[in-house]
């Protein structure tokens, strides 16, 4: 178990709508990110939050938002959804202040759009 | 470093049989290497990870990668698979300056008993 959760573990949705996933870091960990794995892109950084804040935005579409709250949970806002949407989304938090610290991965949201 | 690839993209193996896993860099200035191991419908995790010194690493599981800085390189080995290592693996280095990490393609990795 990394420490990282996120929810929900399934989603299935039409195409049009928008969902919310959830990420819950490990205890002490400053630092979110989000990333996409898909069969054809691989695993693609989305965006980075640091204690609240916006910190890095890697291939990230428009229509996907992102917030991190007080508390250093986050949220990944996907909405206009595509069938190219559906993917793996997984949520990541290191150790803050080293660049070394490596990521630990939560189990990830199966999302399918139909 | 700021990219990565690796260009195997399944490798299967039989029980026993040694591994070794290709990856390479570009050149970013301080190199910080990570292989990460996914094994089916888990999350990603940490298998060993190069910082500087000794460029032979040991990681979990009897896994190890060499960085080769002439070759640019970060290959993982394995002296003996197990079915149990049936898994997708991932070579992944920051952006220079970033905590972002950019992931190789991936090899997946079909150990046959």
């Amino acid at each position: 178990d990394s420490g990282v959760t996120q929810t929900p573990k399934h989603l299935i949705t039409a195409t049009g709508q928008r969902v919310t996933l959830r990420c819950s870091p490990r205890s002490g960990d400053l630092s979110v990110y989000w990333y996409q794995q898909s069969l054809d892109q691989g695993l693609q950084f989305l965006i980075q939050y640091y204690n609240g804040e916006e910190r890095a935005k890697g291939n990230i579409l428009e229509r996907f938002s992102a917030q991190q709250f007080p508390d250093l949970h986050s949220e990944l806002n996907l909405s206009s959804l595509e069938l190219g949407d559906s993917a793996l989304y997984f949520c990541a938090s290191s150790a803050p202040g080293d660049y070394n610290s490596p990521l630990h991965f939560g189990n990830g949201t199966r999302l399918t759009v139909t | 470093a700021q990219s990565v690839s690796q260009h195997n993209h399944h490798v299967i193996l039989s029980e026993a049989a040694s591994l070794e896993l290709g990856c390479n860099y570009s050149y970013g200035g301080t190199v910080n290497l990570f292989w990460y191991v996914q094994y089916p419908g888990q999350h990603l995790q940490l298998l060993l990870k190069y910082f500087s010194g000794d460029p032979l690493v040991k990681g979990i599981k009897g896994f190890e990668a060499e960085f080769i800085k002439s070759k640019f390189s970060f290959n993982l080995r394995k002296p003996s698979v197990q079915w149990s290592d049936t898994a997708e693996y991932f070579c992944a280095a920051p952006r220079a300056g970033s905590y972002q990490l950019t992931f190789g393609k991936g090899t997946k990795l079909s150990v046959i008993p």
